[in-house]
């Protein structure tokens, strides 16, 4: 079955305690991407692959670091989290980041940072 | 910059009528993608429905059809015959295509619109 799979669903964790997202799809995609949300505002693009080692920022990365060194794979990293950082994240992919590409979700990952 | 607007928090429709959400957008490409997706409560992303920019009908799939007004730059998304099940979170997503742009690829969301579908 195509999908992405990303883990834990839900996490909470205290200030200042590095944690990582995964973030894996099975559907050889080279566009991968991350996004919060956040109530009144959306989706918000955190940073994006369009290939294996091949990242860059969208529109509110910082806090956040990736990495792609796989195809299927791109974690999401929170070096020192804050409670400005209790969101409800999605990873995304697509087979390119061309308009006409649907984008496939992950099931989301609840954070809260206490 | 790219923008999507949706201008209604919130709607309420009727069991087996039908509804509109309304989704504006602002962009200077002329290549982009329209996408509508489903937030239900337990959270996950559905995709609903796709419309191209050089699209000259207006996209259906099932229930759902978007009401592509290009001039107007709207991408309202129509649900007829709602069920209880319609009743999520609605977004409105813009895609841009212009390659090596900064936001190629990017996904541009809207606020959303909570649909409840009464009995």
């Amino acid at each position: 079955e195509a999908q992405v799979t990303q883990n834990p669903r839900y996490l909470i964790t205290v200030t200042g305690k590095k944690l990582t997202v995964t973030c894996s799809q099975n559907m050889n995609h080279e566009y991968m991407s991350w996004y919060r949300q956040d109530p009144g505002l959306g989706l918000r693009q955190i940073y994006y692959s369009m290939n294996v080692e091949v990242t860059d920022k969208g529109d509110v990365p910082e806090g956040y670091k990736v990495s792609r060194k796989e195809k299927r794979n791109f974690p999401l990293i929170l070096e020192s989290p804050s409670p400005n950082q209790t969101s409800l994240y999605f990873c995304a992919s697509s087979l390119f980041g061309a308009p006409n590409t649907e984008a496939f979700f992950g099931q989301g990952t609840r954070l809260t940072v206490v | 910059a790219q923008k999507i607007t949706q201008t209604q928090p919130g709607m309420f429709v009727q069991e087996k009528e039908a509804v509109t959400l309304d989704c504006t957008y602002d962009t200077s490409d002329q290549s982009y993608g329209l996408f509508w997706y489903k937030q239900p409560s337990s959270g996950e992303m559905i995709f609903l429905i796709y419309q191209g920019s050089y699209d000259e009908q207006n996209a259906t799939e099932g229930r759902y059809s978007l009401n592509f007004q290009k001039a107007r730059k709207s991408a309202n998304l129509v649900i007829s015959a709602s069920q209880l099940g319609d009743s999520a979170m609605y977004f409105c997503a813009m895609r841009e295509g212009r390659a090596g742009g900064t936001s190629y690829g990017k996904l541009t969301f809207g606020q959303g619109t909570i649909l409840t579908v009464h009995p």
